[in-house]
């Protein structure tokens, strides 16, 4: 049973422009709603992580959006730049289960 | 501080053999949760280790064992390898309370 959906599978923005990547969960007891970037070659990187109490936490260029109600969360990148090329995975995790993982996204960002 | 350290980086084994990979959390890390990456099934939760303990299970056959020593290094352990068991093998850490993983980069296991 998938807990986490993510989408979309693949995305590519244009140098400057806003990335944004959806996720969906069903397990109500979920209380930590991490995102991981990783690049060819390389673990996952936490690159920044909210809990249900807030709506929206940013960090520089990277915003998460959460909707407690509709248990969604999304990643929102300003300002994309070529360096942000690399998959993106959201998550969850909370009571006894540790950390699950949506089926990433592919950011593709072209000058 | 050093980060998360997995050896070896790559392997190459035969189809029944076993294997084993090694993880060394970050320094003051506890708890060890080992992932199976794979292009068809993403990230895939092995288990995780706390204190010596088994604390977590997913949902991976028995041939899929690991343990964790007392100076919280950690081992998994794969018998009877499948053609199926070709993947990156990621093994993360944490505090004891917390939600936030740091990543090694990973092991990548191909069975022939």
């Amino acid at each position: 049973q998938q807990q986490v959906k993510q989408s979309p599978q693949s995305l590519i923005v244009q140098k400057g422009g806003i990335s944004i990547i959806n996720c969906a969960y069903e397990n109500t007891a979920f209380d930590y709603f991490p995102w991981y970037q990783q690049f060819p070659g390389k673990g996952p990187a936490l690159l920044i992580a909210i809990r249900p109490d807030v709506s929206e936490k940013k960090e520089g260029r990277f915003t998460i959006s959460f909707n407690k109600s509709a248990k969604q969360f999304s990643l929102h990148i300003m300002d994309s730049q070529p360096g942000d090329s690399a998959t993106y995975f959201c998550a969850a995790s909370g009571g006894y289960q540790k950390v699950t993982f949506g089926t990433g996204t592919k950011l593709q960002v072209i000058p | 501080k050093a980060g998360v350290t997995q050896t070896p980086r790559y392997l190459i084994k035969t189809r029944g053999q076993q294997v084993t990979l090694s993880c060394s959390p970050i320094s003051g890390h506890r708890s060890v949760s080992w992932y199976q990456q794979t292009p068809g099934q993403g990230l895939q939760f092995l288990f995780e280790y706390f204190s010596e303990t088994q604390r977590n299970k997913g949902n991976f056959p028995g041939r899929f064992s690991g343990r964790q020593f007392s100076n919280s290094r950690s081992e998994m352990n794969v018998s009877t390898l499948e053609l199926g068991d070709s993947a990156l093998y990621l093994c993360a850490s944490s505090l004891e309370f917390s939600y936030e993983q740091y990543f090694g980069p990973g092991t990548r296991l191909t069975v022939t």
